[in-house]
């Protein structure tokens, strides 16, 4: 069964601590990984896309990395406005339409 | 760009009624659209998948009869909420990805979500 796990469900962390999610997936082939934020009562925000192991994506204090059977979001020197849940999704090969298996996120309080 | 506007971002209804939920891509051609719901502290559960100008293809266990999924244009999907009951209500979102000639065709780009409480 494909499967996708975050870790840890929830972290607390001190403006400026540096630290990562972890996102594990069982899949019968992988096309796509995802990472989208989301703050309260909002739809996901896209963040980035990676497509093979090896690869890596920057965006800010945000560093997503991939492996074969995972992959991390990296966050430095986080600021309490990166205080949001954290979502890892993936898309499987011969897909499907293109359709998505979420994990169960990541909620993340920064505080000053 | 790639923007997703989700209408209307909440409402209350009586149980019994139908209600109905529209996704537009604004900026651009959405072939596929899609339907999730969410509820409180848990992640994203697909509910089905919408391609223009054919019927919706549904996740096991979602009523076809009950989520109404109607993809009558590029621009444009509605999800209808049939007989609505509270256990109906939660936080239902839709989802757009661009056409199959652009290289970002696989990313889906999310609406702002629809609270829907059923009374």
């Amino acid at each position: 069964e494909d499967q996708v796990t975050q870790s840890p469900e929830a972290l607390r962390l001190q403006e400026g601590e540096s630290s990562s999610l972890n996102c594990s997936y069982t899949v019968s082939g992988l096309r796509g990984l995802f990472w989208y934020r989301q703050d309260p009562g909002k739809g996901p925000e896209f963040l980035f896309t990676l497509y093979s192991a090896g690869e890596e994506k920057e965006k800010e204090r945000l560093k997503a990395t991939l492996t074969k059977k995972e992959s991390f979001l990296h966050i430095t020197a986080p600021k309490p406005e990166d205080s949001a849940t954290y979502l890892c999704a993936v898309q499987l090969l011969g897909n499907q339409g293109g359709k998505l298996i979420f994990g169960q996120g990541t909620e993340l309080s920064v505080k000053p | 760009g790639a923007v997703v506007s989700q209408h209307p971002s909440w409402v209350i209804c009586k149980s019994g009624t139908s209600v109905k939920i529209e996704c537009r891509s604004l900026d651009f051609q959405a072939t596929t659209m899609f339907w999730y719901r969410q509820f409180p502290k848990q992640s994203l559960m697909l509910m089905a998948t919408s391609n223009e100008g054919s019927k919706a293809t549904y996740e096991q266990g979602v009523e076809k009869d009950k989520f109404l999924i109607n993809h009558a244009s590029l621009t444009l999907s509605t999800l209808t909420v049939t007989s609505a009951h509270p256990e109906d209500s939660s936080f239902y979102i839709c989802s757009a990805s661009l056409p199959r000639g652009s290289l970002a065709k696989n990313i889906q780009y999310f609406g702002a979500g629809t609270r829907l409480s059923v009374l």
